[in-house]
């Protein structure tokens, strides 16, 4: 089946820092990703669409410039948390799917931990 | 996305079926009736979806009532590896598929 890969699993980084995390689907081609985030014992809350080739689309309440995203090709999103502060602590998690497949897959997620 | 209601947790014993329901009694009639799992610390995992029909799949059974108001997922076999967050989510796919809403889910505990 269609694999989903994100990386790195876990992260912990100085706050202030910049963290990049990856998001690849490995035997298909993503035209559209989405980023979603996930606190302790809490549900997934999306944070935005990627779109290859043009800008990511936001959810409200999304700060655009503290969360960049970039889509350069079919099979490559990465999200980058920028100047990380222990509030942005957090399990990442990134999404793919073909604009023919109904199955959404999704990576393995990555846990960021700011100090 | 229809707004949808589980229990907030199932416990189960192994090797016995899993039934997990889900309330969805505002579904419009282009919103599929997905199911997805969490495994801790894990990405969510695609179980089954369908419309209106029943659907079985290698990893579980999905009935959903003639009304469409409500279904289950049934894991006919539950092992302890099936322990983990069940979302029931109703959406109309298409483009816009990704942008899925979950809620707080089941958690399912599945006990020796």
């Amino acid at each position: 089946g269609a694999v989903v890969s994100q990386h790195p699993s876990r992260v912990i980084c100085k706050s202030g820092t910049s963290v990049k995390i990856e998001c690849r689907s490995l035997d298909f081609q993503a035209t559209t990703m989405f980023w979603y985030r996930q606190f302790p014992k809490q549900s997934l809350m999306l944070m935005a669409t990627s779109n290859e080739g043009s800008k990511a689309t936001y959810e409200q309440g999304v700060e655009k410039d503290k969360f960049l995203i970039n889509h350069a090709s079919l099979t490559l999103s990465t999200l980058t948390v920028t100047s990380a502060h222990p509030e942005d602590s957090s399990f990442y998690i990134c999404s793919a799917c073909t604009a023919t497949n109904e199955k959404l897959f999704f990576g393995s997620g990555t846990q960021l931990s700011v100090l | 996305d229809a707004k949808t209601t589980q229990p907030p947790s199932m416990d189960c014993a192994e090797g016995r079926a899993a039934n997990l329901p889900c309330n969805h009694s505002t579904i419009s009639g282009n919103e599929y009736v997905y199911w997805y799992r969490q495994i801790h610390s894990q990405g969510p995992q695609y179980i089954i979806h369908g419309l209106k029909n029943n659907e079985t799949n290698e990893m579980a059974s999905l009935i959903i009532t003639e009304d469409r108001k409500s279904s289950t997922l049934i894991l006919p076999h539950a092992t302890l590896r099936d322990t983990a967050v069940y979302y029931c989510i109703a959406h109309a796919g298409g483009t816009s598929y990704g942008k899925l809403t979950f809620g707080q889910g089941t958690i399912l505990t599945v006990h020796p």
